[in-house]
């Protein structure tokens, strides 16, 4: 049971070149989400979605897209990297009260 | 969005107990309180959360004001291995988290 799990760990990109951060669960859950964390902040919301087929925008969507194909995966692609996506990417779900965080995936966009 | 203010940093000696405060003067009555800590280099984990009463459970305890307003998160006997961010968010179910930066808790030796 491995909870949350994201692929790649580590990243370095240069600008304008493009990735998918590969998130997938084996909790069952729902509702599904990406975030990012700047060096001594708090986590800011990129995208979420609630179900399968369905995804919303969060605090900060621009440079992003997401993909929610089934229940078990949610992908986060940077079609063109900039230097300001240069952060740590955390992937989460929510069942009931609770958000199950991953690893993170470190990437530095040069 | 809900907001919560807590100090930037606290520190503790280890094996003594440790009060980490939250500000939410605009809660509304469906917000749940919950804390979530960041050890270094992980991802968020979830720590206790409480709508009304106090909560306990292995981890810590909350203690909510009457008013609600604010809360603590008491960790009993803090541990090296307590050393995180704590971040205090507030929760209608439904609804997404808002995190803030949290307070850094050092453990001292």
């Amino acid at each position: 049971n491995a909870g949350v799990t994201q692929t790649p760990k580590f990243q370095v990109l240069k600008t304008g070149q493009s990735m998918t951060l590969q998130c997938a669960q084996d909790m069952n859950h729902n509702s599904m989400y990406w975030y990012r964390q700047d060096p001594g902040m708090g986590l800011r919301l990129i995208y979420y979605s609630a179900s399968e087929g369905t995804t919303d925008k969060g605090e900060v969507p621009n440079g992003y897209n997401v993909s929610r194909l089934n229940k078990r995966e949610f992908s986060l692609r940077l079609e063109s990297a900039a230097p300001s996506q240069t952060s740590v990417y955390f992937c989460a779900l929510r069942g009931g009260n609770e958000q199950f965080f991953g690893p993170g995936t470190r990437l530095t966009v040069l | 969005d809900a907001k919560t203010t807590q100090p930037n940093s606290m520190e503790s000696n280890e094996e003594e107990p440790v009060h980490l405060p939250c500000n939410h003067s605009t809660i509304s009555g469906t917000d749940y309180i919950h804390w979530y800590r960041q050890l270094p280099s992980q991802g968020p984990e979830y720590v206790i959360h409480g709508l009304t009463s106090n909560v306990n459970n292995r981890m810590a305890s909350l203690a909510i004001a009457e008013d609600r307003k604010s809360s603590t998160l008491i960790l009993h006997r803090a541990t090296l291995r307590d050393a995180a961010v704590y971040y205090c968010i507030l929760d209608n179910y439904g609804q997404n988290f808002v995190f803030g930066p949290g307070t850094r808790l050092s453990v001292l030796p």
